[in-house]
């Protein structure tokens, strides 16, 4: 088992809609969770971290973090086509560990 | 505030051969980690840097070594090198490391081992 899991996608939803991106770890012991943007040949760019349950929102953006599932999660509201990437989760015990990503299309 | 930087941008070397990357962390970073990026493995950990001591080690063989200098700036080095090497190899830098540690990567090198 992988320590932290993403479905690999693609994940197509449409200009306008919300797009939810999902992701599990298996570590107790993790503390802290990131969400990273990957343009295809370009390098991760961190767009939201989260230390506590619940939700935390910056702009279009929305982490939820549920420490007794295992579970973290990335909505992105009102998604633009711009918004196209893949989206990296990773968690934190004594290093940062990434999920395998997930693919985002948005369409027009 | 300058971001993180790495060179050589895009390396090309034969197998056997050694290799050795740069970063420079953003001003005032004292982490600084590295990564293995690869179209099947995806993001690998490498090992982690603070204070120039090594804090983390990921599980890649020996070839792969690295060092941190007193600037924070810091190399990684590989040895013999295999056709498998051939990756993104990314650096990313934070404050501290611990706590609170988000973490910023620089644009990468891309190695081709032939």
């Amino acid at each position: 088992q992988k320590e932290v899991e993403q479905n690999s996608g693609p994940l197509s939803v449409p200009e306008g809609a919300i797009a939810s991106l999902n992701c599990t770890y298996s570590d107790r012991g993790s503390q802290s969770f990131f969400w990273y943007r990957q343009y295809s040949g370009k390098s991760p760019e961190l767009i939201m971290f989260i230390y506590s349950n619940g939700d935390k929102e910056d702009g279009r953006f929305t982490a939820q973090l549920n420490k007794a599932s295992q579970y973290v999660s990335l909505l992105i509201r009102d998604s633009q086509p711009s918004d196209s990437a893949t989206y990296l989760c990773a968690g934190k015990n004594d290093k940062l560990i990434f999920g395998t990503g997930t693919r985002l299309q948005v369409f027009p | 505030k300058a971001g993180v930087t790495q060179t050589p941008r895009y390396l090309i070397k034969t197998r056997g051969q050694q290799v050795t990357l740069s970063c420079s962390p953003i001003s005032g970073h004292r982490s600084v980690s590295w990564y293995q990026q690869t179209p099947g493995q995806g993001l690998q950990f490498l090992f982690e840097y603070f204070s120039e001591t090594q804090r983390n080690k990921g599980n890649f063989p020996g070839r792969f070594s690295g060092r941190q200098f007193s600037n924070s700036r810091s190399e990684m080095n590989v040895s013999t090198l295999e056709l498998g090497d051939s990756a993104l190899y990314l650096c990313a830098s934070s404050l501290t490391g611990t706590g609170y540690y988000e973490q910023y990567f620089g644009p990468g090198t891309r190695l081709t081992v032939t």
